[in-house]
């Protein structure tokens, strides 16, 4: 079956622009993760989606990041006035639940330049 | 001290020789434990979860030891195609995060 799905898969900007980086998880999986992760770092923990509602954005940088699940299938991530440390690779992963293993997407890779 | 941590690595090993990494994890409330493989420039995949007591799943042994706070990966026979960087993941009780460790860089050479 399909598996997550991450577009677009490299995504270059300016410094200041605004980005959008969308995720579509596998079928049925309620539980949805975003994490960053850097070169030679493990992936970071930013946002964690249980349905529609954003159950725990504790690893959220700052404000100029947010994240949206409005259905509870598809979910953006949003950079505003990006910044060139927000360069990295950006993992999404969803999961049947608490427990169960994550399945990653092939991620985005955004450059701030 | 970190949630999660691993040797870097990387651990240089020929062809046919089995190799252990561990993990160790600080919180006690730790609740679920898994190995995830990632190949350079990909994202990570599950290689196994890891049970309370033990699991193999053919050249790989997982293993969990509470009392010592760490999780254990054997490769038996090692392959080239073992060659990757292993990450040990958990998550604790109250919490939804799967914490990731830094990684173990596994080169295994001809």
């Amino acid at each position: 079956g399909a598996g997550v799905s991450q577009t677009p898969s490299n995504k270059v900007t300016e410094k200041g622009k605004y980005v959008e980086l969308r995720c579509d998880p596998i079928s049925g999986h309620t539980a949805l993760y975003w994490y960053r992760q850097s070169l030679g770092q493990g992936p970071e923990f930013l946002i964690y989606f249980q349905g529609t509602g954003a159950a725990d954005d504790s690893g959220l940088p700052n404000d100029r990041f947010f994240a949206v699940r409005p259905e509870g299938s598809v979910s953006t991530l949003k950079i505003q006035r990006t910044e060139r440390g927000d360069s990295a690779v950006y993992l999404c992963a969803s999961s049947l639940g608490q427990k169960s293993p994550l399945h990653f997407g092939n991620g985005t890779r955004l450059t701030v330049t | 001290r970190k949630e999660v941590e691993q040797d870097p690595g990387p651990f240089n090993v020929p062809e046919g020789a089995t190799v252990a990494f561990n993990c160790t994890y600080s919180n006690s409330a730790s609740q679920s434990f898994f190995w995830y493989r990632q190949d350079c420039r990909k994202e990570p995949k599950l290689l196994m979860s890891v049970y309370s007591s033990g699991n193999e799943d053919g050249r790989f042994t997982a293993q969990l030891n509470r009392a010592s706070q760490y999780i254990s990966l054997l490769i038996r026979d090692s392959k080239l195609s073992d060659s990757a960087t292993y990450l040990c993941v958990i998550t604790t009780s109250g919490t939804y995060k799967y914490i990731f460790g830094t990684g173990t860089r596994l080169k295994v050479l001809a």
